[in-house]
């Protein structure tokens, strides 16, 4: 069984600084991945996924992710937090051979504060 | 509608009771999943149907737990004899085929 890796629970950085969230998965074949964000009282929006081909995905907020096969990693990034990214991100994965279809398996989550 | 939408938003119930969480898809969506996810934890992926089929049911955690989607629209998870360990935010989701899932607002249930 797939599974999923968030290895900060929680991560402070200061507005207009860099940002890295590490994601690692354990699956046998290459896996669909996925990062999504979680405001408070919202629903999950999907920030970007990889499927296949070019291992740097651009998302949406100014956000990309790498997929790292060696490393089994899908790590996210951005290059200048602003205070409205304060948020959980939670980094997903689903089997490839669904396609896309079958449910996800997701991490455990990394709450994002943003310093002024 | 433009995005899941989910009902109620909140619901409290006493211990034992049955309850029924609704999610309706967005329009044309053959794809709906349902989620619970606990406190400080992610999302568990719990049933799954494509149109009115359940595809797979692995997650659900006993036979209390169900869910139907008799239509291949609307989809109707149901807890009966609610216990505390309940307690949880129910999420669903719903794709258009093979590919990115969308997600609702959730309904955060409290079993007292």
């Amino acid at each position: 069984a797939q599974s999923v890796t968030q290895p900060d629970i929680h991560i402070t950085v200061s507005e207009g600084a860099s940002l890295e969230l590490r994601c690692n998965y354990s699956y046998g074949a290459t896996p669909y991945l996925f990062w999504y964000v979680q405001s408070p009282g919202q629903g999950l929006q999907l920030l970007l996924k990889y499927f296949s081909g070019d291992t740097l995905v651009q998302g949406i907020k100014g956000f990309e992710a790498e997929f790292k096969r060696s490393q089994s990693s899908f790590n996210l990034r951005k290059p200048s937090v602003h205070w409205s990214d304060a948020a959980e991100y939670f980094c997903a994965v689903a089997p490839g051979s669904g396609g896309g279809a079958d449910g996800l398996t997701f991490g455990k989550g990394t709450h994002l504060i943003i310093q002024p | 509608g433009a995005g899941v939408s989910q009902s109620p938003r909140y619901k409290v119930t006493k211990r034992g009771q049955d309850v029924a969480l609704r999610c309706d898809p967005i329009s044309g969506h053959v794809s709906l999943y349902w989620y619970r996810q606990a406190l400080g934890q992610g999302p568990e992926f719990l049933t799954y149907f494509n149109y009115e089929a359940q595809q797979d049911k692995s997650g659900l955690p006993n036979d209390r737990f169900s869910a139907e989607r008799p239509e291949g629209s609307i989809s109707t998870l149901t807890i009966q004899r609610t216990e505390q360990r309940d307690s949880a935010m129910y999420r669903c989701s719903t794709a258009a085929g093979t590919d990115t899932q969308y997600f609702g607002p959730g309904t955060r249930l409290t079993v007292l």
